[in-house]
Parts: C-alpha cells; structure tokens; sequence
C-alpha cells in the first residue's frame, strides 16, 4: 500500500497562475481532506469530502475549488494563484468519521 | 470558538522525559490526537484518546486526558534525537467532520 500520495512535490507559480494539486488513497478510505499548513499555524482545513460524490468547504476554502473524482482521488484546484496561497498542501484521509486521519507528504507551493 | 494551544517549543535532554502539553475548548470534543511531524513529511498519527478516558499508555508515550481543564498532555519516556520533532496536538469535533489541529511544538532532543 502506497497510503496517500500526492503530486507534485514542489510548484512554483506565477500570480493569476492556475494549477490542480493531485491526491490519491489506496486504503479505500470513504472521507478525504485538503490542509493548509503556515508557519507557526496549525493545519486549516480547506475542503473535504465525506464520501464519493460529495465536498464540502472548511475553515479557508476562498480561492479553492475541489474535485472528487472518485474515491481514490481528490483534487485541489486553484483557478487564480495569489501570494496569500503560499503554503503547504497536505491532503489525508479516513476511513469514516474522522477516527485517524493517514495524511499524504504534503505539496509545497510557492506563488510569486 | 474552537481553538487548540500548546506551546512552540521544547528542548530536552536525551534519556529525559519530554511532556508536551495543549489546551482545547471545545467540549464537544469526541477524540484528541498527537501527531508527528519531521522534516519534509506529512503528519503520522503517533496516538489517540477517546474523550470519556482519562490516561492512555503506548510503550514511550502516555497520553493524559483533564477533561474539567480542557488540558491534553504527552509525555514521552526516555527521548531519542529521533524524537525530534513537530507535535501537533489535535481535537476531533463531534457531530462533523471538522478536526482542529494546534500550531505543533517543536521538539529539539540534546545528544
């Protein structure tokens, strides 16, 4: 089992940029998350889907759109990079409920 | 609101006992989490508690649980550099999918 993958592992973009961060499980997990994690912050929670066919927003999910493709995947698009989108992506995953939370190696994204 | 703090940094000793501590507020909480963060990874569950117990041991790690204080503790035994270490402190809120992470607390283990 890979667990959680994510992809890419670094992105530099340009202001107005657009880009589509990738997630996939291999754990047949039901619930999948997009973070945000900021220095000195802890992890903010962008969207998350609750199972196949459904997304909801989270705390910060301004500038971010999400897909769940299927129930292996689920992706993070941002349609108009900004500089405040500086970050890095974690995505994760569980079983149902919120019981343990496997998290991917995170995306690091720098905006300029 | 909901909120979680701990605080952001701990040095140690090696063979010391370290003991991270986090405050929460919201009652409602159903489980609380520690997780590990190193360098360039994503976070791993070390361990959990269910909200209803008080104390849970795990070889090096004991967790306690002050529900009246709203007060989570992780004491880790005999501390290894490889402990080094971001710690998150974490609630999950019932009712919803919503878990509220702290900021972490890096943890620096002396040779």
């Amino acid at each position: 089992n890979a667990g959680v993958t994510q992809t890419p592992k670094f992105q530099v973009l340009k202001t107005g940029q657009s880009m589509t961060l990738q997630c996939a499980q291999d754990m047949n997990h039901n619930s999948m998350y997009w973070y945000r994690q900021d220095p000195g912050m802890g992890l903010r929670l962008i969207y998350y889907s609750a199972s196949e066919g459904t997304t909801d927003k989270g705390e910060v999910p301004n500038g971010y759109n999400v897909s769940r493709l299927n129930k292996r995947e689920f992706s993070l698009r941002l349609e108009s990079a900004a500089p405040s989108q500086t970050s890095v992506y974690f995505c994760a995953s569980d079983p149902s409920y919120q019981e343990t939370q496997y998290f991917g190696p995170g995306t690091r994204l720098l905006v300029l | 609101g909901e909120d979680v703090e701990q605080s952001l940094f701990l040095s140690v000793r090696e063979g010391d006992s370290s003991v991270i501590n986090c405050t929460y507020t919201d009652s409602s909480s159903t489980y609380l989490y520690w997780y590990k963060q190193e360098p360039g990874a994503g976070l791993q569950l070390l361990t959990y508690i269910f909200s209803n117990m008080d104390m849970k041991q795990d070889q090096r790690l004991t967790v306690l649980l002050n529900k009246k204080d709203k007060h989570l503790s992780l004491r880790i035994a005999d501390t290894q550099t490889g402990d080094s270490a971001i710690y998150f402190c974490a609630e999950s809120i019932g009712g919803g999918f919503k878990t509220i992470f702290g900021a972490g607390t890096r943890l620096f283990v002396k040779a």
